[in-house]
């Protein structure tokens, strides 16, 4: 079974489209981040979200918004899609407390033509 | 605030050791180090949670500097499998669940 999933792991689209990637874990983490990797590899932390409640929100536009049905599920959203949102969006996960151990997905490309 | 990475990249040939320096300019509560692999996810590797304390991964080992705010990993004997990106992650101390990566940096090992 794999511990953290992400999909889809490509996406390509367009310019001004709305698109989302869903992330679950099965680890039983209290805790759930979304990292941008961009074209120089520099890994961002966007959000986390801890027991459904979301404890760091960087300065990432308002177009991306992360939905939480569950603790074990963490999907992001992405509204009016730029060129600049390309990148590999990694879902990640931790137990609670500080952090600990991250444990990545397999990450999602995302590729805004 | 990013932690700052050095050397930037390394070559090394089999065998050959290498350190890789993470600085921060804010008190630290912890350090980690990742490992990331061409066209795959970060890998944990370790967490350094004392000053001063070291703990190993197989042949990488890491030491953490609270006052200086500085860790170092050091990989000895390396072989080829240890190419890849590798990331310093710094938790600040006021802060709680808040992991922020240095740039990374690029390690190849040549036969």
């Amino acid at each position: 079974d794999t511990a953290v999933s992400q999909t889809p792991k490509y996406l390509v689209t367009q310019m001004g489209n709305d698109k989302s990637i869903k992330c679950e874990q099965n680890l039983g983490h209290d805790t759930m981040y979304w990292y941008k990797q961009d074209s120089k590899k520099f890994l961002k932390i966007m959000f986390s979200y801890n027991n459904k409640e979301l404890i760091i929100n960087e300065t990432v536009p308002n177009r991306f918004s992360p939905k939480s049905p569950d603790k074990a599920h963490l999907n992001l959203h992405i509204n009016s899609l730029e060129l600049g949102d390309s990148a590999v969006y990694f879902c990640a996960s931790s137990a609670s407390g500080r952090v600990g151990e991250l444990f990545f997905g397999e990450g999602s490309r995302l590729t805004v033509l | 605030q990013q932690p700052v990475q050095s050397p930037q990249a390394v070559i090394l040939r089999e065998g050959e050791d290498a350190v890789i320096n993470c600085s921060s300019s804010k008190a630290l509560y912890s350090v980690h180090w990742y490992r990331q692999k061409h066209g795959e996810a970060p890998v944990f590797l370790m967490i350094l949670l004392k000053g001063g304390e070291q703990k190993g991964h197989e042949k990488i080992s890491a030491s953490f500097n609270e006052k200086k705010q500085q860790s170092s990993l050091y990989l000895t004997a390396s072989q080829l499998s240890y190419s890849g990106t590798y990331f310093c992650g710094t938790e600040e101390g006021g802060s709680q669940g808040n992991l922020i990566f240095g740039k990374g940096t690029k390690l190849s090992v040549k036969p």
